[in-house]
């Protein structure tokens, strides 16, 4: 069974413009949930999508958000970019939403100039 | 805040000697927790996982030791070999996961 992957791998971008991450869970599994690492703060939830909905957001600004498919594959956007914004993308994908165990794939790394 | 930490940010062992890494949770109510392995360059990847109504759970050459009285997590790696050398992170079971910073393993030929 395919893991979960994510495109593009890597991404540089300037600031002030938007970027779209992608994410295609494994398959039958409908949770997809998004992460931020970044070394000074590890690992930081931005949101979780189950059928179509979100069900927890983190505790980010409204400038990045997201999305889910009918077929469970997600995006996540994040507009205006910033310099703080340089980070590594982890997507997870689970079975059932939140307490499952999640799966992760390789991660977008995006650099902001 | 509840929070998942990690006791020590970088442990060196040497190859063959058995890895101890640690975790302490401040939820008592959690009743879910797992390990994950992050190599350099790629995606958490999924260890193993405990219940709260266990105390112990063995995998290939990993054990993982909850103690529920102190909220302490635990993470032993046998005979640990080159290929353990990642940062390993304890996720608590919440709504959403909560991770710990993690702690990086080096292994020492």
């Amino acid at each position: 069974k395919a893991g979960v992957t994510q495109t593009p791998r890597y991404l540089i971008k300037t600031r002030g413009q938007q970027v779209t991450l992608s994410c295609s869970p494994i398959s039958g599994h409908r949770s997809v949930s998004w992460y931020q690492q970044t070394p000074g703060q590890g690992l930081q939830f931005l949101f979780e999508y189950f059928s179509e909905t979100q069900r927890n957001k983190g505790n980010f600004p409204g400038r990045f958000s997201g999305r889910q498919f009918s077929n469970s594959r997600s995006e996540m956007n994040v507009s205006t970019l910033e310099l703080g914004d340089s980070a590594l993308y982890l997507c997870a994908s689970s079975l059932l939403p939140s307490s499952d165990t999640q799966y992760f794939g390789p991660g977008t790394r995006l650099t902001v100039l | 805040g509840e929070s998942v930490g990690l006791h020590l940010p970088t442990l060196s062992v040497q190859e063959g000697d058995n890895s101890i890494i640690n975790c302490a949770y401040s939820n008592s109510a959690s009743d879910y927790f797992i390990w994950y392995k992050q190599e350099s360059g790629k995606g958490p990847q999924f260890i193993i996982d405990i219940r709260s109504n266990m105390d112990k759970r063995q995998g290939q050459r990993v054990t993982v030791l909850l103690n529920k009285t102190v909220k302490h997590l635990s993470l032993q790696i046998a005979a640990t070999q080159p290929g353990d050398s990642a940062v390993y992170f304890c996720a608590e079971s919440h709504d959403p996961l909560v991770f710990g910073k993690g702690t990086r393993l080096s292994v020492i030929a």
